[in-house]
This record gives structure tokens, sequence and C-alpha cells, in this order.
């Protein structure tokens, strides 16, 4: 079936510091690979992403990259700020059946000044 | 433009009550999306439509949730004989088409169920 397996959090950060949070998947068709972020009392907006493989998706300095070998879409961010304190969801779906979205569990980032 | 709305925001019922969460979609746009979303988890798909039919509800998880969406626009969500594992938050998503188009999100409905 489909899955999405993200790292645990929550992870706390001081303001600059790099950020990875990983994120791998199984799919048995071949899916579109998502992030969304939650910002706290807001709804989930996407952060970015990838339709194939080795496409780069990017966005407000977060950064991804399709890697179908490894079956993972890594987010990354060189250089993270307060506001990007949140929840982040790495989704996917899969072409033809049906769009809708299959979610992992998420991970909260708190960044620290 | 308006994005999606969801009403209430807020719902408390008590068990064994019947809710209605009500979805308006941004205007155009034929794809509607239900999914629940338990304290500390991702989303989970609940059910898809296309314009007003409903192609796929393989993710109710009882003959207790029904949805519809009767002239392709908005959509109501509705639980019958609520129970306290029903307690969640359910989020409405629109999006242009399908398969593969950015779906955006409604604010969501924090149900309680006591």
């Amino acid at each position: 079936g489909n899955s999405v397996t993200q790292m645990e959090g929550p992870v706390t950060l001081s303001e600059e510091a790099f950020l990875t949070i990983n994120c791998t998947y199984t799919a048995t068709g071949y899916p579109s690979l998502f992030w969304y972020v939650q910002y706290p009392g807001e709804g989930l907006q996407l952060l970015l992403k990838a339709t194939k493989a080795d496409d780069k998706g990017s966005n407000k300095g977060f950064e991804a990259t399709y890697r179908k070998e490894t079956t993972s879409f890594h987010l990354e961010k060189g250089s993270v700020q307060v506001s990007d304190s949140a929840v982040y969801f790495c989704a996917l779906s899969v072409y033809n059946q049906g769009g809708k979205l299959i979610f992992g569990q998420g991970t909260e980032l708190s960044v620290k000044p | 433009g308006a994005g999606v709305s969801q009403s209430p925001r807020y719902k408390v019922a008590k068990r064994g009550q019947d809710v209605a969460l009500r979805c308006d979609p941004i205007s155009g746009h034929v794809s509607l999306f239900w999914y629940q979303q338990a304290l500390g988890q991702g989303p989970e798909f609940l059910t898809y439509f296309q314009n007003e039919a409903q192609l796929d509800k393989s993710g109710l998880p009882s003959d207790r949730f029904f949805a519809e969406r009767p002239e392709g626009s908005v959509s109501t969500l509705k639980i019958q004989r609520t129970q306290q594992e029903d307690s969640a938050v359910y989020l409405c998503a629109s999006s242009l088409v399908r398969s593969q188009e950015t779906q955006y999100f409604g604010p969501g409905t924090r149900l309680l169920v006591l």
C-alpha cells in the first residue's frame, strides 16, 4: 500500500541552525510528493512539491529533492528562523488514485532565538 | 480571493448526537476532499468528490459517516450517533481538478464528543 514515514519530533533548534526533516515513502504507483506546513492556529498550507524523480521543490528557503532510488523526500533549510516554528507534514498522492493525499504523522519544529 | 471555509469551527456534541459539518470550497474548484486529523497525527483521507459525484469513500470509518455535495459546490459531512472516538479535527480541501493538483485546506472543524 501507500504510506509515508517521517522522523519523530519535536525538533528543537536554535535560530540560524540547519534543518533536516527526514521523510520516506512507499507507493504502489508513481507518486507526487508534498510538504505541507501547519503554523500555530492556522490551517495546512502547501510548502513545496515535486512531481517526478530528481525534481527539487523549493519555497521560502526550504528545499526537498524527490529521490526515487531511496524513496525519500527529505526537507532541508540552511538557516531556520523563529517564524519557521510549526508542524511539518510530508505527503504523497498517486496518479490515477483520485488525488487523495497520504500524510506522515507530522514533525513539530520549535526554533529558539 | 476567498479560501476554503468550514463551519462551525468548534463543535461539542454529547455521545449519540448527530452532527453536520459544512465546507465551502474555493469557487470553481472541481475536487473536494474530507480528511480526519486526530490529535498529534497527520490527516487521514475520508472521502472525495469530483463535482457532485462521490468517487471515493473508502476512508469513511463506519456507516455512521455520510458526506454529500449535491450541487457540486458546498459539501456537508454528517456523523450520526457520535462516539468519543469521533473526536478529531475534520479538514476539507479543494483543488481545481484532481490527481496531483495542489489541494487548498480549510481551517478545520474541531469536534469534541463528550
